[in-house]
């Protein structure tokens, strides 16, 4: 058990609904990921936190998504008008420390400790 | 942005063969190199890492991989695989200059008894 856990584990929906996956990250980390991955392939980063604020985002991270971590501990993605191309496993993931380190300029590497993932079905 | 490519998809082996996945990235910059491993119905781990140092890297249950700065590769090696490295590996690459770790395409292990 890595500690970090995703809600829900599967959702199905109809094209053009709204959706919420939940991560729950281990406790003392205060970095955050959110990655797509699809079939046949590797994890796609989509955007990162670091405590409440969102650093990074993708490109693929169209205005229809959204993710929010408002208090540094858990954090939610929303899909909204879902689209069939939507479907994917969207994983979490979470790191004590980072790649790069802000203050010293110099890198932190952290490793990824990732949940189990939250599959989407859009019909 | 920097790039990976995991040459095999899919790899067959029996027991107690020898193993090497291929991984290769494209980034000029100084980089830090992991494999993860997802078992089947499993979230993904950790399987080794490489930051600086020795370019050969020792990670869990017999894994190794090396780290050929020339090459542009980080392929990972086991001698003598066992029914339990049925899995799928995945090559990452995170380039230090940015918070963005890519992954690879993923191979597929299947180690026949």
């Amino acid at each position: 058990d890595t500690g970090v856990s995703q809600d829900p584990r599967h959702k199905i929906t109809k094209r053009g609904q709204n959706v919420t996956f939940r991560c729950d990250p281990i406790s003392e980390h205060n970095r955050l990921y959110w990655y797509r991955q699809t079939l046949g392939q590797g994890p796609e980063f989509l955007t990162y936190f670091q405590n409440e604020a969102q650093l990074e985002k993708s490109r693929l991270l169209s205005d229809r998504f959204s993710a929010e971590r408002p208090k540094g501990s858990f954090s939610t993605l929303e899909i909204q008008r879902t689209e069939q191309g939507d479907s994917a496993m969207y994983l979490c993931a979470s790191s004590l420390g980072g790649f790069r380190d802000t203050i010293s300029r110099s890198a932190t590497p952290g490793e990824l400790f990732f949940g189990e993932g939250s599959r989407l079905t859009v019909l | 942005a920097q790039s990976v490519s995991q040459h095999n998809h899919h790899v067959i082996l029996s027991e107690a063969a020898s193993l090497e996945l291929g991984c290769n990235y494209s980034y000029g910059g100084t980089v830090n190199l992991f494999w993860y491993v997802q078992y089947p119905g499993q979230h993904l781990q950790l399987l080794l890492k490489y930051f600086s140092g020795d370019p050969l890297v020792k990670g869990i249950k017999g894994f190794e991989a090396e780290f050929i700065k020339s090459k542009f590769s980080f392929n990972l090696r086991k001698p003598s695989v066992q029914w339990s490295d049925t899995a799928e590996y995945f090559c990452a690459v995170n380039a230090r200059n940015n918070n963005d770790m890519r992954f690879g395409a993923g191979t597929r292990l299947t180690v026949k008894p």
